[in-house]
This record gives C-alpha cells, structure tokens and sequence, in this order.
C-alpha cells in the first residue's frame, strides 16, 4: 500500500517569511494529492490539491510542486501570517478505484507575528 | 447545509465498556469514513464506505465495527473499548472515491481509561 512520510513535524516562520512543507509518497501508481490544513479542535480542511498531469499549481498564497519522478510534492505558503498557524496534513492516492487517502504525519506550522 | 456532523464530542470510557460514535452528513456523498488521529501519526483510516449497505477496512480496523444502514449516516463501534482506542475521532464524507475533496466533522475526543 502507500506510504506517505512528511518533514518537518513542526515549523516555526516570522510572520512574512515563507514556510515550506515536503512529503515523499512510496506508490508509483499515485496521481493525486490534496493538502490539508487544520485548526485547533476542527476537522482538516482541503486547501489546494496537485494531479500527477501538473507539475505546480498555485492559489493566493500557497502553491504546491509535484515531482513525480522522485516522488515528492511539497507545500509552500508565502508571505505567512498569523492565521496561517495550523497542523498541514499532506495525503496521496490512485485517482481511481477503490482506494482512499493515505495522510503524512502531518505538520505543525506556528507563525511569529 | 450543516456538513458533516458528529456525535458526542466527547466521551470517557472505562476499559471494556461499548459505545458507537454517529456521523451524519447532509450533502448527499456516497462515500463516508472513519479516521483516528493521534499525536505524531496523522490521520490513520478505520473503516470506510463506498454507499449505502458497504463497508471495507482501511488501515488500522481492528478493534471497530462500522454500519451504513442509511446513505447519510455511517456509525463507528467499538465493542469493548481499550485504553489504546482513546483518540481524536474524525468522519469525512466526499461525492466519490477519486480525487474528490473529503468534508470533516469536528471530531469526537474519546477517552478509554
């Protein structure tokens, strides 16, 4: 099955600077891969996803880099700030049949104002 | 629209006592799951459904029981709870299996003493 590892577990950034986060997926066979973010006492929340057909894709702030012949994807967030501050999950999947997600360990972003 | 909900959100156990945990989603997904979060491992898969009267195991499903009597609620059990199953609780629903975005409820935190 997939396996899914994610660096760093906690990551403390200056409000403005920019923050980057990268997992490494085991399953070739992978062509999807959503992030998540999540606040305290809330469920994870999906904020920018990647296909395997794309090699970055960007929104606002955030953007995420696929490099499938490596097998890793990374999160970058610039220009940070307060409410940036979350637990990001990375996760991978086939995008088709039956399986579901697999999540990293996640990581714990702090943002200094 | 509510989402996804859960019930209770939180909840003490003694060792060997029984309880189920209700999810219900209102966006009419066919598909529903079941995570565990703990500290340092991320968001581990239990059980998940593909549609109303399905189930099948995911990663981590010993020790639970799941039902999808209904297409909007997917039920978690635990027959007799042990201190290793206290968690944060987390059910998601999503439109389909592939690359689609997982909804969250807010969790339900679960004590076994």
């Amino acid at each position: 099955g997939e396996n899914v590892e994610q660096h760093p577990s906690t990551l403390s950034v200056q409000e403005g600077d920019s923050a980057v986060i990268k997992c490494t997926y085991s399953d070739s066979a992978s062509n999807y891969f959503p992030w998540y973010k999540q606040e305290l006492g809330k469920g994870p929340q999906l904020i920018i996803d990647i296909r395997s057909n794309v090699g970055e894709k960007k929104d606002q702030r955030i953007a995420v880099t696929l490099n499938k012949t490596a097998k890793h994807f990374s999160l970058h967030i610039t220009e940070t700030q307060p409410e940036d501050s979350a637990v990001y999950f990375c996760a991978a999947k086939e995008d088709t049949g039956r399986r579901a997600l697999t999540f990293g360990s996640g990581t714990r972003l702090q943002v200094q104002p | 629209n509510a989402g996804v909900t859960q019930t209770p959100k939180f909840r003490v156990l003694k060792t060997g006592q029984s309880m189920t945990l209700l999810c219900a989603q209102d966006m009419n997904h066919e598909y529903m799951y079941w995570y565990r979060q703990d500290p340092g491992m991320g968001l581990r898969l239990i059980h998940y459904s593909v549609g109303e009267g399905t189930t099948a195991k995911g990663e981590v499903p010993d020790g639970y029981n799941v039902s999808r009597l209904k297409k909007q609620n997917f039920l978690l059990g635990l027959e007799s709870a042990a201190p290793s199953q206290t968690s944060v609780y987390f059910c998601a629903s999503s439109k389909q299996l592939a690359g689609a975005e997982q909804f969250f409820g807010p969790g339900t935190r679960l004590t076994v003493l």
